[in-house]
């Protein structure tokens, strides 16, 4: 399967601070990139669909200004959190899927810790 | 009503039992099927990829659907302690329109 990675895996920061996220598809180009949320015990929640050359299209209740989703390249996405606070402390994952697929391949996660 | 029901669990099984994981949903336009395993800390692995109605089988693993009754199901065989993991069910209605997932179910499989 496809190959999707993600740096840091591991984050800590104060509050108030930005953080950026990398999401790389490794082995494929990926015209459509996913940025999830997940919480403890809990299922994903889609946060905005990012397209390369075009901006994200952001899901409802997600601060497009806070969540900042840059996909510059076919194999690159950044979600940079502005302005941390320790309510977004969790596990962001990043997805992609290969040109004219459906199934998406996930990266392995970046745990935010916001100090 | 949710999109999709998962049965969060906690399932326990001994090793070698068989395993059924279920998911239901209300939206039928989802036509495309998968299941994801997931082992603390890290992120989703997709184990299945399904569209049409019936079984698909690969190893251990079948994923059955049934679009009648929206209704799907993955059933692993032989079950190992390796398997122990969350089990996330996920759809969509395809193309690049969003894909919807269960909240997933706890297994252990006790050696």
């Amino acid at each position: 399967g496809a190959v999707v990675s993600q740096h840091p895996s591991r984050v800590i920061c104060k509050s108030g601070t930005s953080v950026k996220i990398e999401c790389r598809s490794l082995d494929f180009q990926a015209t459509t990139m996913f940025w999830y949320r997940q919480f403890p015990k809990q299922s994903l929640m889609l946060m905005a669909t990012s397209n390369e050359g075009s901006k994200a299209t952001y899901e409802q209740g997600v601060e497009k200004d806070k969540f900042l989703i840059n996909h510059a390249s076919l194999t690159l996405s950044t979600l940079t959190v502005t302005s941390a606070h320790p309510e977004d402390s969790s596990f962001y994952i990043c997805s992609a899927s290969e040109p004219g697929t459906t199934e998406q391949y996930f990266g392995p996660g970046t745990r935010l810790t916001v100090t | 009503q949710k999109e999709v029901e998962q049965d969060p669990g906690p399932l326990s099984v001994p090793e070698g039992a068989i395993v059924s994981l279920n998911c239901t949903y209300s939206n039928s336009a989802f036509q495309y099927f998968m299941w994801y395993r997931q082992y603390s800390r890290k992120g989703p692995e997709l184990l299945m990829y399904t569209y049409s109605s019936g079984n698909k089988e690969d190893g251990r693993f079948t994923a059955q659907v049934d679009k009648s009754s929206k209704y799907i199901s993955l059933f692993i065989r032989d079950s190992q302690p390796s398997d122990s993991a969350t089990y996330l069910c996920a759809m969509t209605p395809g193309g690049y329109q969003k894909v919807t997932f269960g909240t997933g179910t706890k297994l252990q499989v006790i050696p």
